[in-house]
């Protein structure tokens, strides 16, 4: 079976501080995505990786895949209250289509 | 990406009781999801809803307790039949990106249930 440990599952920071989500598996993904979810709405895809050892920008948030893509980084630099939510890592299968969903982090940026 | 819409977006249910979600998409698809999310946790797929096949379930999850429809490439329902407290939870339907890595997927808003 395979799974996705995601740490930490709770975070509180200050605004401007920087912060960084893992995902880590045992097993090796064909592609890892990263979520955010807020209150009362559906998850929205921030970055799909697929390379191992690919990095990819998104303004201030960086995400990585490691080199035998069985674990990931989100590194948010300057956080802002607006980076408030639910951050989720999913492993994905090329073969079967299905996302494996790490447990979640809950990031909370105090202004 | 695609847009999907589900119906109702939340509902409050008496146990005992079942409540059918739709999920609505705006481009057809081979294949649609559908997925739980308990209070404060993660998501978990309940099953994968193929058109023109039953739908394949995961471990936990049965037929009878969640029966699915894929009447057209763009339609999909997911039934909660016989609702206890426990299966309060949000519903999420999502999609494969169609240009993209098929594994890729995009979600519903969700449909939030209470049960009683």
């Amino acid at each position: 079976t395979q799974l996705l440990e995601q740490s930490p599952q709770f975070l509180s920071i200050q605004e401007g501080e920087n912060l960084t989500v893992y995902c880590n598996s045992s097993s090796v993904f064909s592609s890892l995505q990263w979520y955010r979810q807020e209150p009362g709405e559906g998850p929205v895809l921030l970055v799909t990786v697929v390379t191992g050892g690919e990095v990819k920008k998104l303004k201030r948030l960086t995400f990585q895949f490691g080199d035998a893509r069985k674990d990931s980084s989100l590194h948010i630099t300057a956080a802002q209250p607006g980076d408030t939510g639910l951050y989720l890592c999913a492993g994905g299968s090329s073969n079967t289509g299905k996302l494996i969903f790490g447990q979640g982090t809950t990031l909370q940026v105090k202004p | 990406s695609a847009v999907i819409s589900q119906k109702p977006s939340r509902d409050i249910c008496q146990r005992g009781t079942s409540l059918t979600i739709q999920c609505q998409v705006d481009s057809q698809v081979t294949m649609m999801f559908w997925y739980r999310q308990q209070p404060g946790q993660s998501l978990t797929l309940i099953a994968t809803a193929n058109q023109g096949s039953e739908a394949t379930y995961e471990s936990g999850f049965v037929i009878d307790k969640f029966p699915i429809s894929r009447p057209n490439l763009t339609f999909s329902t997911l039934t909660v039949s016989n609702m206890s407290p426990e299966d309060s939870s949000i519903y999420l339907c999502s999609v494969p990106d169609r240009t993209g890595l098929q594994e890729t997927q995009y979600f519903g808003p969700g449909t939030r249930l209470l049960v009683l």
